[in-house]
């Protein structure tokens, strides 16, 4: 079974404080693992995915299979930054192109 | 290219009834996934389309079925409709069923079905 665990429904930051996204996951192969964003009033896009190894608007995640996470980071954050935050998981071996999505976490970055 | 499109925007239907929903892929895309989004949940996979047959199904009873059409488009068919079934449902597109390092799942915007 794919699970995807996002332990904060909101993260409250100040203006340039760090931001670290939470996201662990559960599953038994060899998983791909994203981040999706969604903007107030915009559809829902794919903001990075771990095999790409690349820093989208300043934000980055590393997945650590030892400890099954892969948590979103920011050194500064930025007032455009608010928004709904997905972590998802896609099984690799089988697991077609389904997609299994955390429960979110809502960033508001206050000034 | 407008992207994934889905119509309509909104629906309001009651308890019993039946409702289909209509997506149309992102242009060069050929395989379309739904999610259902229920009110603070993240997206959950419904099923997936791909050369006019479902390839992959998530937990949902056989009320849920679908369609797609030779042009990629699909449609989602909710019958006996439940006050459970009221949610967001998406439509995502990509290239091909399998997934791969070089393929990325599109979202269409959403429809609201509220069941009364």
């Amino acid at each position: 079974a794919q699970r995807v665990t996002q332990p904060e429904k909101l993260l409250s930051v100040f203006k340039g404080a760090p931001v670290e996204l939470k996201c662990n996951y559960s599953y038994s192969g060899s998983p791909e693992l994203f981040w999706y964003v969604q903007y107030s009033r915009q559809r829902l896009q794919l903001l990075l995915r771990h095999i790409s190894r690349e820093s989208i608007k300043g934000f980055t995640a590393d997945l650590n299979k030892g400890e099954t996470s892969f948590h979103l980071k920011k050194p500064f954050a930025q007032e455009e930054d608010s928004a709904m935050y997905y972590c998802a998981l896609r099984g690799v071996t089988g697991g077609g192109n389904k997609l299994t999505f955390g429960t979110g976490t809502q960033l508001k970055v206050e000034l | 290219d407008a992207g994934v499109t889905q119509s309509p925007t909104h629906l309001i239907k009651t308890r019993g009834q039946q409702v289909t929903l209509r997506c149309s892929p992102k242009s060069g895309h050929d395989t379309v996934s739904w999610y259902q989004q229920a009110l603070g949940q993240g997206p959950q996979f419904i099923f997936q389309y791909y050369e006019e047959e479902e390839r992959q199904r998530g937990n949902f009873p056989d009320r849920f079925s679908g369609h797609q059409f030779p042009n990629y488009s699909s449609e989602l068919n909710v019958n006996a409709l439940l006050l459970g079934d009221s949610a967001l449902y998406l439509c995502a597109s990509s290239l091909g069923p399998s997934g791969g390092a070089g393929d990325t799942q599109y979202f269409g915007p959403g429809t609201r079905l509220t069941v009364l």
